[in-house]
């Protein structure tokens, strides 16, 4: 059971160069979460699916772009990579999307954007 | 609208002493709080939640957490301090219906001194 798995660990983009981080859960979880991580911010909420088939934006979506392939994975697209975007990038899940239920994190995956 | 406030960026203890580490949230409905940890080069695992119930929450790692609604605080404490509790420290609220939308804190560095 790897719980939630992210690849790739880290990446180095040019500005204006695309790529597409992957997250993968293997808890049979409904509900998936792309948050970004910054220095002194805390965690902030890029988008989330809250079931197969449905996505939200969150509280910074600009720039991204998700995919939920299926009740496993959850992709997030960076068409043009911005300086800005540099960061450090978690995916989450949770059984279902309820207020009391606790999120399961990924690694994270470390993307500097020059 | 919910917010959390952690007091400190950054927090040193002694090996052995009292830990404890500061959460204020603001919620217009009854919150449900978290208590997450990121150790260096990992992503968020959790401490311990309240959701209902006893306002005294134990969770892993002899982490222990108390809900007082009057003072709107969820304050992290442990009463001694190990080297391996070296983390960062996250407190979340959630209130919102509908979808999980958690409200991270902007974490708290606890650093031990041997």
């Amino acid at each position: 059971n790897a719980g939630v798995t992210q690849t790739p660990k880290f990446q180095v983009l040019k500005t204006g160069q695309s790529m597409t981080l992957q997250c993968a859960q293997d808890m049979n979880h409904n509900s998936m979460y792309w948050y970004r991580q910054d220095p002194g911010m805390g965690l902030r909420l890029i988008y989330y699916s809250a079931s197969e088939g449905t996505t939200d934006k969150g509280e910074v979506p600009n720039g991204y772009n998700v995919s939920r392939l299926n009740k496993r994975e959850f992709s997030l697209r960076l068409e043009s990579a911005a300086p800005s975007q540099t960061s450090v990038y978690f995916c989450a899940s949770s059984e279902v999307p309820g207020i009391a239920n606790e999120q399961f994190f990924g690694p994270g995956t470390r993307l500097t954007v020059l | 609208a919910q917010s959390v406030t952690q007091l400190g960026s950054h927090v040193s203890v002694s090996e052995g002493a009292l830990v404890l580490l500061r959460c204020n949230y603001s919620s217009s409905v009854p919150p449900y709080l978290f208590w997450y940890v990121q150790y260096p080069n990992q992503g968020l695992q959790l401490l311990l939640k309240y959701t209902t119930g006893a306002t005294l929450v134990k969770g892993i790692n002899g982490f222990e957490a108390e809900f007082k609604k009057s003072e709107t605080s969820f304050h992290l404490t442990k009463p001694s301090a190990h080297m391996s509790d070296a983390a960062e420290y996250f407190c979340a609220v959630s209130s919102s219906g509908g979808y999980q939308k958690v409200t991270f804190g902007t974490g708290t560095k606890l650093q031990v001194i041997p």
